[in-house]
């Protein structure tokens, strides 16, 4: 019930592009949900994150929609840029328990 | 503020040795988590601490332990390397209020 599911597992964007990730939870005491970007040879690094109490959140070029009835939130990269390209993780956690459930990853490659 | 920061950043051992790994939080944090990171399985949560207290813990085996100190400084520790410890290890550190999580660079450890 811990599980946190990722789909796609890469993605080809033209550059202008929207990228589009998304992932599905299944243990409903989740309460946060946030997504990281990782290039390679680097930790990941915090993007942006959204708690139940709203359906969506946008910082920049970067959107995180949830359906909470559904159980799914996904990550919308407006305009992608090449330097974009990266692996996208979402994570889950609930409140009182620090440890992150992460989805498998999405490899991200944004083309000219 | 500083970013996490995490000693060594690369380690080779080979199988049967044991292995010490650093992590310094961002200045104010005092909860550190750790993961570990492998192509095949992901990012796995290996346990958490605040104020020097184990307070979750993950599934892996009793090799793998930790410990923080009052400065909320943590090490980890692999004992009895297995060529399947070859990872790149993260730590996390946690802003108590707003639950963000901020990884360090990780270390990669090789196992030969």
């Amino acid at each position: 019930q811990q599980q946190v599911k990722q789909s796609p597992q890469s993605l080809i964007v033209q550059k202008g592009g929207i990228s589009i990730i998304n992932c599905a939870y299944e243990n409903t005491a989740f309460d946060y949900f946030p997504w990281y970007q990782q290039f390679p040879g680097k930790g990941p690094a915090l993007l942006i994150a959204i708690r139940p109490d709203v359906s969506e959140k946008k910082e920049g070029r970067f959107t995180i929609s949830f359906n909470k009835s559904a159980k799914q939130f996904s990550l919308h990269i407006m305009d992608s840029q090449p330097g974009d390209s990266a692996t996208y993780f979402c994570a889950a956690n609930d409140f009182g328990n620090e440890k992150l459930t992460f989805g498998t990853g999405t490899r991200l490659t944004i083309i000219p | 503020k500083a970013g996490v920061t995490q000693t060594p950043r690369y380690l080779i051992k080979t199988r049967g040795q044991q292995v010490t790994l650093s992590c310094s939080p961002i200045s104010g944090h005092r909860s550190v988590s750790w993961y570990q990171q492998t192509p095949g399985q992901g990012l796995q949560f290996l346990f958490e601490y605040f104020s020097e207290t184990q307070r979750n813990k993950g599934n892996f085996p009793g090799r793998f332990s930790g410990r923080q100190f009052s400065n909320s400084r943590s090490e980890m520790n692999v004992s009895t390397l297995e060529l399947g410890d070859s990872a790149l290890y993260l730590c996390a550190t946690q802003d108590g209020t707003s639950r963000e999580q901020f990884f360090g660079p990780g270390t990669r450890l090789t196992v030969l």
